[in-house]
């Protein structure tokens, strides 16, 4: 089945505790994607990746890193986690960039920080 | 800014019913796409309209796209409660794709 998933669905931690979420996609897609999602904001792009080795900075990078080591693998990773990130993240990824056809989402990832 | 507006934010309505969203944005786009989303799920696409379309049917689902206006409509006959959802759209220019806040739907049986 084609699939975006995500590891962990949940997570609590604290302030200062280094993490990481998992992204992993079936579908050989070249790119993908992070994004928050909070309340009234809808969604905003954390980080892309067109390719293998090559990822960019999207809306709000802020206290996030990437990487893409292999197509199939975009961690998200929260080096120093705040308060202010605790959110709703979704991993996507689509054939092409973003714009030119649809994504996929995994089922998203609900962080809180104390 | 890119980022599509959706309005109504939130919208109720009986099963049977239809439903219309809309979505306006700010600056030139090479397609259109909408989403929906089960609460607290992830994003399934519903539907992409390219700049040089005006109506895409897919099902009960029926977008319309007005490029002088900036602004596009989802238009979903006959609602079901499973309808429920929050609606998405996402205006793109080439890489760069920006999803508002989102229309709520809830659909009564």
């Amino acid at each position: 089945e084609a699939q975006v998933t995500q590891n962990p669905r949940y997570l609590i931690t604290v302030t200062g505790k280094k993490l990481t979420v998992t992204c992993s996609q079936n579908m050989n897609h070249e790119y993908m994607s992070w994004y928050r999602q909070d309340p009234g904001l809808g969604l905003r792009q954390i980080y892309y990746s067109m390719n293998v080795e090559v990822t960019d900075k999207g809306d709000v990078p802020e206290g996030y890193k990437v990487s893409r080591k292999e197509k199939r693998n975009f961690p998200l990773i929260l080096e120093s986690p705040s308060p202010n990130q605790t959110s709703l993240y979704f991993c996507a990824s689509s054939l092409r960039p973003g714009g030119y056809n649809e994504q996929f989402f995994g089922p998203g990832t609900r962080l809180t920080v104390l | 800014s890119q980022q599509g507006e959706e309005d109504p934010q939130a919208l109720s309505i009986q099963e049977g019913e239809n439903a219309t969203m809309n979505c306006s944005y700010k600056t030139s786009i090479n397609n259109l796409q909408w989403y929906r989303q089960n609460s607290g799920r992830g994003l399934v696409h519903l539907i992409l309209i390219r700049s040089n379309e005006r109506e895409k049917h897919s099902g009960r689902l029926r977008v319309t796209l007005d490029t002088s206006k900036k602004s596009s409509s989802l238009l979903i006959t006959a609602s079901r409660a499973a309808d429920t959802a929050s609606y998405f759209c996402a205006p793109t220019y080439f890489n760069d794709m920006r999803f508002g806040a989102g229309t709520r739907l809830t659909v009564k049986p």
